[in-house]
């Protein structure tokens, strides 16, 4: 199975702050990587399909890049409603798989 | 607008099973697949399986082998998800979400979450 690492697993920025996580797959991945958010007490939401493509009505702060094995989520101005945990997850094999998330706080 | 409605919050024991229903809404449910996901209190997202509704197939992680299983009835446009031999740490938050037909790519719509307590 393959595996996901994200990193940092929890961080503290400023309203305005620039915000990078990154997500590694044990193994080539392509481009088959997905990102989530989820508030607490709530399902989560999807953000970024195919690693860089913005879902429907998500805010074009939020950005994703990478391919094969190293990815990265930006939000280029953090807002307080950003406050959440983001997942990252892959599809190129079954099963599909979450990193173990990231929590993002106000500093 | 797509929406998935989950059934209610359940109680069972240890060895017991439980099952979980998602009415689906607003879309072609046969076009569509849905995964079942679950997460353990202060934990992250673990797959469970995933079900394509139009010809019944399933696909369930390895770690649930044998106790799980996922059904629709497509007259209701309802998934279910059984799970068998509940463990104390089964003790979960279980979601469904819809993803493609041919493939569990990414999951664009969730249920609201069922809490499902393991207890004796």
């Amino acid at each position: 199975d393959i595996q996901m690492t994200q990193s940092p697993s929890s961080l503290s920025a400023s309203v305005g702050d620039r915000v990078t996580i990154t997500c590694q797959a044990s193994q080539d991945i392509n481009i088959y990587l997905n990102w989530y958010q989820q508030k607490p007490g709530k399902a989560p939401k999807l953000l970024i399909y195919d690693t860089s493509n913005l879902e429907t009505g998500v805010p074009s702060r939020f950005s994703g890049s990478g391919s094969g094995t190293d990815f990265t989520f930006t939000i280029s101005s953090l807002q307080s409603e950003d406050i959440a945990t983001y997942y990252c997850q892959q599809y190129h094999n079954l099963p599909p798989a979450f990193g173990q998330g990231t929590q993002v706080e106000i500093k | 607008q797509v929406q998935l409605v989950q059934s209610g919050a359940e109680v069972k024991k240890p060895g017991a099973s439980v099952r979980v229903s998602c009415k689906a809404s607003g879309y072609t449910f046969t076009s569509y697949g849905i995964s079942w996901v679950r997460q353990a209190p202060g934990q992250g997202l673990e797959w469970m399986g995933w079900i394509t509704p139009y010809n019944g197939h399933t696909n369930y992680t390895q770690q649930l082998q044998g106790r799980v299983t996922m059904t629709t009835d497509t007259s209701t446009r309802t998934a279910y998800v059984e799970l068998s031999g509940l463990r104390l740490d089964d003790a979960a938050v279980y979601f469904c979400a819809r993803v493609g037909s041919g493939y569990p790519n990414y999951f664009d719509s969730w249920g609201q979450g069922t809490l499902v307590t393991v207890s004796s």
